[in-house]
């Protein structure tokens, strides 16, 4: 399996309050990801990261910022909770966003809900 | 990325070949299938991919059609352990899309 370690693995918090979520990789991959995933929608992007401190936005990014500081972790933050924003989180891991070998291994989860 | 129709369900005895379709009959010629699969309570792990040709690794075997509108996973002896939910999806490899659009699957489920 490949090294991903989500942390932490279940949160409550309450509406208003932010709230950090912490991904991080021991393979060394440059590619980064962050889904939620909901009842009736699959997994959703949010934000990805290409590199050290070069992040972009997903299809589903308001709401929410990310930190990419080092190579082993990235950092998702919803600034303000909401109960919108109460999901699963999965943080995913790729080697290239370009080959044609690429593949993307997930983290197993956080699950967040927002009081 | 071009969308994909699976059934929303599917059982297969233990030890048989689990085969699961995907259409995706509008693909292009620079999308790749790609499968994953979701068991209950965890990340979606990957299976297979592939262009055009199929494909074989230590996981299942991905059979594409000749015009790329459709094709098949198949899980040669399917164990409780493949009971999951399995996506099709089809994108672009190398435009820097990093939408992986995962729908709604099949449930699989691996009957004693």
């Amino acid at each position: 399996d490949a090294g991903i370690t989500q942390s932490p693995r279940h949160k409550v918090t309450e509406t208003g309050t932010p709230v950090t979520l912490r991904c991080h990789q021991t393979e060394n991959h440059r590619y980064m990801y962050w889904y939620r995933q909901d009842p009736g929608h699959g997994l959703r992007l949010i934000h990805y990261s290409y590199g050290v401190k070069d992040t972009d936005k997903g299809e589903v990014s308001d709401g929410y910022s990310v930190s990419r500081s080092k190579t082993e972790d990235f950092l998702l933050t919803l600034e303000s909770a909401t109960s919108s924003q109460t999901s699963v989180y999965f943080c995913a891991i790729s080697e290239s966003g370009r080959s044609t070998n690429e593949k993307l291994f997930f983290g197993s989860g956080t699950q967040l809900s927002v009081l | 990325d071009a969308k994909t129709t699976q059934p929303p369900s599917m059982d297969c005895a233990e030890g048989r070949a689990a085969n699961l379709p995907c259409n995706h009959s509008t693909i292009s010629g620079n999308e790749y299938v790609y499968w994953y699969r979701q068991i209950h309570s965890q990340g979606p792990q990957y299976i297979i991919h592939g262009l055009k040709n199929n494909e074989t690794n230590e996981m299942a075997s991905l059979i594409i059609t000749e015009d790329r509108k459709s094709s098949t996973l198949i899980l040669p002896h399917a164990t409780l352990r493949d009971t999951a939910v399995y996506y099709c999806i089809v994108r672009v490899v190398g435009a820097g899309s990093y939408q992986l659009t995962f729908g709604k699957g099949t449930k699989l489920s691996v009957i004693p």
